[in-house]
C-alpha cells in the first residue's frame, strides 16, 4: 500500500519568507509526528497528533512555527518569517492507533534551505 | 544517561566483514528501543521495535539486542555489502506520545 508522502521533496525560500510543508500519512493512521534533523543534530521532535489534535507541541522551537492537520489525515506543518537556522530536513510519520511500540513510518521528507 | 547516543559516528569497511553499533538510551520512562536505516533521499526504513528485556531480533543478515536494565542495544550487521552502506538510526520511546528521542546515527561505508 502507499506509504507516507510529503511534499514538496525541496523548498529553497528566502529568509523572511513563510513556508508550507506537506504530509500525507498512511491511511487509518490516526498519529502523526514531524521531526526535522538540522546540520550535524540527530532527529528532534516537533509536534503530535492524535487525530486532529496536538496534544503535544513541546517540540516546535518558536511561535513562528505551527501544525494542523484536518480529517484525521493531511497534516501542514507552516514557518513563518524562515530564518537561515530553520534550514533541515523535516520528515512526518505516522503510526496506527493503540500499541506504542508499533513502528512509526517516515516519509522522504522535505528538505528546506533558506537563503 | 540523558540523551540517546550512538558509537561509533561513522564506521568505513570492507565487503564481507561483520560489524556492530551500540545505542545507549535512558532507560527511565522506556517504552521502546527502534533501530532504522535511512539512506539519503529516502524515507527512513524500520529495521527492528524492541520492548523487552533480553529481546533478539533478526531480519536477514542484520539482528538487534536489547538490554533494558543497563541501557543498551547492539545493531549487528554480518557480511557487510555496499547495499549496507546508510545511516543507522536508534530510538526509544515512552511517555504517554510515545514520540521517538533519537540518536545522531551511526553512517556506515561498505566499500568493494
Amino acid at each position: 500500500g502507499a506509504g507516507v508522502s510529503q511534499s514538496p521533496s525541496n523548498k529553497v525560500t528566502e529568509k523572511g519568507k513563510d513556508v508550507e510543508l506537506r504530509c500525507d500519512p498512511i491511511s487509518g493512521h490516526t498519529a502523526l509526528y514531524w521531526y526535522r534533523q538540522s546540520l550535524g543534530q540527530g532527529l528532534e521532535f516537533l509536534i503530535y497528533f492524535q487525530g486532529n489534535s496536538a496534544p503535544d507541541k513541546s517540540g516546535l522551537p518558536s511561535d513562528r512555527f505551527s501544525a494542523e492537520r484536518t480529517g484525521g489525515s493531511v497534516s501542514t506543518l507552516t514557518i513563518q518569517r524562515t530564518q537561515q537556522e530553520d534550514s533541515a530536513v523535516y520528515l512526518c510519520a505516522s503510526r496506527p492507533q493503540g500499541r506504542g511500540g508499533d513502528t512509526q513510518y517516515f516519509g522522504p521528507g522535505t528538505r528546506l534551505t533558506v537563503l | 544517561i540523558l540523551n540517546v547516543e550512538q558509537s561509533p559516528q561513522s564506521l568505513h569497511v570492507q565487503e564481507g566483514d561483520s560489524t556492530n553499533f551500540t545505542c545507549s538510551f535512558p532507560s527511565s520512562n522506556f517504552y521502546a528501543l527502534h533501530w532504522y536505516r535511512w539512506e539519503t533521499a529516502k524515507s527512513p526504513e524500520a529495521l527492528f521495535v524492541m520492548t523487552l528485556n533480553g529481546d533478539e531480533k533478526k531480519k536477514g543478515r542484520i539482528s538487534a539486542t536489547l538490554n533494558t536494565k543497563e541501557g543498551y542495544s547492539y545493531l549487528y550487521i554480518k557480511g557487510s555489502q555496499p547495499e549496507d552502506s546508510a545511516t543507522y538510526l536508534c530510538a526509544s520511546s515512552g511517555g504517554s506520545n510515545y514520540k521517538l528521542t533519537f540518536g545522531k546515527g551511526t553512517l556506515l561505508t561498505v566499500n568493494p
